[in-house]
């Protein structure tokens, strides 16, 4: 159990375009989702955490009308990388974490490896 | 503030045994995650602690001291397939995992 899929796997696209990336919780509900980055050779970086129901909780520096959330459903969550730009180009993955009285595990989605020209 | 001390990178022969130490501070804590990241994929959670002492799971081990703000991973009888980055990961007050840039440890035959 506690399997958490992305869409896409990976992505291409043109500078100034829009890419949303799905991140689901398949065999549990989520009460909470965390976005990360990566870039190579570094650590994860949290972007944003978000909760079903509310607006996600963005860290400092990060831009959330650029890194649009959206946690609809308690196995859905969303990422809009909008207005992409080469400097955007990163791992980004999702987690999840199951509701009070779990052992606040997070389980990561396989990631999405995005790519703008 | 709040930061992560690991090594860099380790070395080990397939068949051995190898120790990853992470050294942490953090605004509250509570409880310290291992995990596995082959490299280009997400990671993989390998243990976690949250009392002190040693958990044993298979031919991995994870030890933790709260009051030294130390934890190591232990890993047995070391295949290639060990190859990858491990994070250590303890997670503050507001249920935040913090991350540092982790372990690389390279097998080799």
């Amino acid at each position: 159990g506690a399997v958490v899929s992305q869409h896409p796997s990976w992505v291409i696209c043109k500078s100034g375009t829009s890419v949303k990336i799905e991140c689901r919780s398949l065999d549990f509900q989520a009460t909470t989702m965390f976005w990360y980055r990566q870039f190579p050779k570094q650590s994860l970086m949290l972007m944003a955490t978000s909760n079903e129901g509310s607006k996600a909780t963005y860290e400092q520096g990060v831009e959330k009308d650029k890194f649009l959330i959206n946690h609809a459903s308690l196995t859905l969550s969303t990422l809009t990388v909008t207005s992409a730009h080469p400097e955007d180009s990163s791992f980004y993955i999702c987690s999840a974490r199951r509701g009070a009285g779990d052992v606040n595990e997070q389980f990561f989605g396989p990631g999405t490896r995005l790519t703008v020209l | 503030g709040q930061n992560i001390d690991q090594p860099t990178e380790m070395t080990a022969t397939e068949g051995a045994i190898v120790q990853i130490n992470c050294t942490y501070q953090t605004s509250g804590f509570n409880g310290l995650f291992w995990y596995q990241q082959h490299a280009g994929e997400a990671p993989t959670f390998l243990s976690y602690n949250v009392l002190d002492g040693l958990e044993e799971k298979g031919r991995f081990s994870s030890f933790l001291s709260r009051s030294k703000g130390y934890s190591y991973l232990l890993l047995k009888e070391l295949q290639m397939k060990d190859s990858a980055s491990y994070l250590c990961a303890p997670m503050d007050s507001n249920y935040q995992l913090i991350w540092g840039a982790g372990t690389k440890l390279i097998i080799k035959p």
